[in-house]
């Protein structure tokens, strides 16, 4: 079966310093990623997406970056984080067959 | 652009009651709708999807239904429990530029609270 990680699961940083969070996949093959972010009193906001390894479409702009280097593994990066990037933020993935898309456990994001 | 409503916000219900979330779409041209379950502090949960050729979908005590023509979802929880208790989230299927599924827009969500 499927399965989708990220970590860390908790993060507090300080503006203006760099970030990374990951996002892996097991269990199949070529999907569909998406980066998400969910701001307190906002709904889900999608950031990121990529169709395969060093494919990616950007829907916000941001001071973020994202980048696929394995076919199964989605970084989410910044090199300056600003108080307004604090957030949950999501990984998902697309079942081919069905469509449904399926969420990791997420990353609380805390800058202060 | 596709804009995705939900109503109401919150909610509150005694346990046992049948109740209804609404959701709507500015739209009428998707892919598909998803309803998902979002547990404080936890990740998405996908609840049941439904295509734009499809009129509902069921899932135990869940029922989803999709009108289309008049931008609307709803969500049927019958028996309400208070493990049902989360925040639910309607999101819509966008195409893409090769005719298949593209990104999800998401409501803010309906917070359920069922009093046990």
């Amino acid at each position: 079966s499927q399965t989708i990680h990220q970590w860390p699961a908790t993060l507090v940083q300080p503006v203006g310093s760099p970030l990374s969070l990951e996002c892996t996949v097991e269990g199949t093959s070529n999907p569909n990623l998406y980066w998400y972010r969910q701001a307190a009193g906002r709904g889900l906001q999608l950031l990121f997406y990529s169709v395969g390894i060093g494919q990616i479409s950007s829907e916000v702009p941001q001071n973020l970056s994202a980048s696929r280097p394995q076919d199964r593994q989605f970084i989410l990066s910044s090199k300056k984080l600003l108080l307004s990037d604090s957030g949950f933020y999501l990984c998902a993935w697309v079942e081919g067959e069905t469509d449904t898309q399926y969420f990791g456990p997420g990353t609380r994001l805390t800058v202060l | 652009k596709q804009e995705v409503t939900q109503i109401p916000a919150a909610l509150s219900v005694p346990e046992g009651e049948n109740l209804v979330l609404n959701c709507s779409f500015t739209d009428s041209a998707i892919y598909n709708l998803q309803w998902f379950r979002q547990d404080p502090g936890k990740g998405l949960t996908s609840l049941l999807l439904i295509q734009s050729s499809q009129r509902e979908q069921t899932s135990g005590r869940l029922n989803a239904s999709l009108d289309k023509s008049s931008g609307r979802s709803t969500l049927y929880i019958a028996a309400s429990q208070p493990g049902d208790s989360a925040t639910y989230l309607c999101a819509v299927g966008a195409f893409n530029y090769g005719g298949s599924q593209g990104n999800l827009i998401f409501g803010k969500g309906t917070k359920l609270s069922v009093k046990p």
